[in-house]
């Protein structure tokens, strides 16, 4: 089984002040790991994914995101912020090993962005 | 190219009523999936659909959810009867076919539902 736990359910911040999202996930596999944006009543959008490769994943948006396998960490970051990014970000997993029909998705709890001007 | 199209956007019922919504991925896109989201949780799988074949529906509760994909393209998630709980964002969500972007997901806006 798989969980994502994201520490912090709200964080405000000024803009253009930096921001971290921390995302900590558990599985006996191994993942891949997404941060998705979730904007009011809109659907989610991808920001950023990690697959394989270098650890640091560059997305959507000026956001980055570094995989820390030991620290079982996929934390979301972004150097200077815009009124535009008020959104709840989710971090979500999903089995390295793709099935033919795809891969279920386990999300985070979401962190509320909230930016200040 | 055209997203996950999802209808209605919103809906209000009572309890003990039903209600259904849809669902057209993206096109070509073979898997489909319906997530609940609870407000303040994150989307959690209801089902997950390969062409028209169910592929895992363990979170669906079937006594009073089930959806169907009957000719592989578009998607019906009913609830019936619903109850308060049941009040969330059913979001729909499609992924390619191929080997190499398999593992991404592409969601529509979602249904929001209340249920009184």
């Amino acid at each position: 089984a798989q969980s994502v736990t994201q520490l912090d359910s709200q964080v405000p911040v000024f803009e253009e002040a930096p921001v971290e999202l921390r995302c900590n996930y558990s599985s006996s596999v191994s993942v891949y790991l997404f941060w998705y944006v979730q904007y009011p009543n809109q659907g989610l959008q991808l920001l950023l994914k990690y697959l394989s490769g270098s650890t640091l994943v560059k997305g959507i948006n000026g956001f980055e995101a570094e995989f820390n396998k030991s620290q079982t960490s996929f934390h979301l970051r972004k150097p200077s912020v815009h009124i535009s990014d008020t959104a709840e970000y989710f971090c979500a997993v999903s089995d390295e090993a793709v099935k033919a029909a795809g891969n279920k998705l386990t999300f985070g709890g979401g962190t509320r962005v909230l930016v200040k001007p | 190219e055209a997203g996950v199209a999802q209808s209605p956007r919103y809906k209000i019922i009572e309890k003990r009523q039903s209600v259904a919504f849809w669902c057209n991925p993206i096109s070509g896109h073979a898997t489909l999936y319906w997530y609940q989201q609870i407000l303040g949780q994150g989307p959690k799988l209801l089902i997950q659909f390969q062409n028209n074949g169910v592929v895992d529906d363990s979170q669906l509760p079937k006594d009073r959810f089930s959806a169907e994909r009957l000719k592989g393209v578009d998607s019906t998630l009913k609830i019936q009867p619903a109850k308060l709980e049941d009040s969330a964002v059913y979001l729909c969500a499609s992924s390619p076919p191929r080997f190499a972007g398999r593992e991404t997901q592409y969601f529509g806006p979602g249904t929001r539902l209340l249920v009184l």
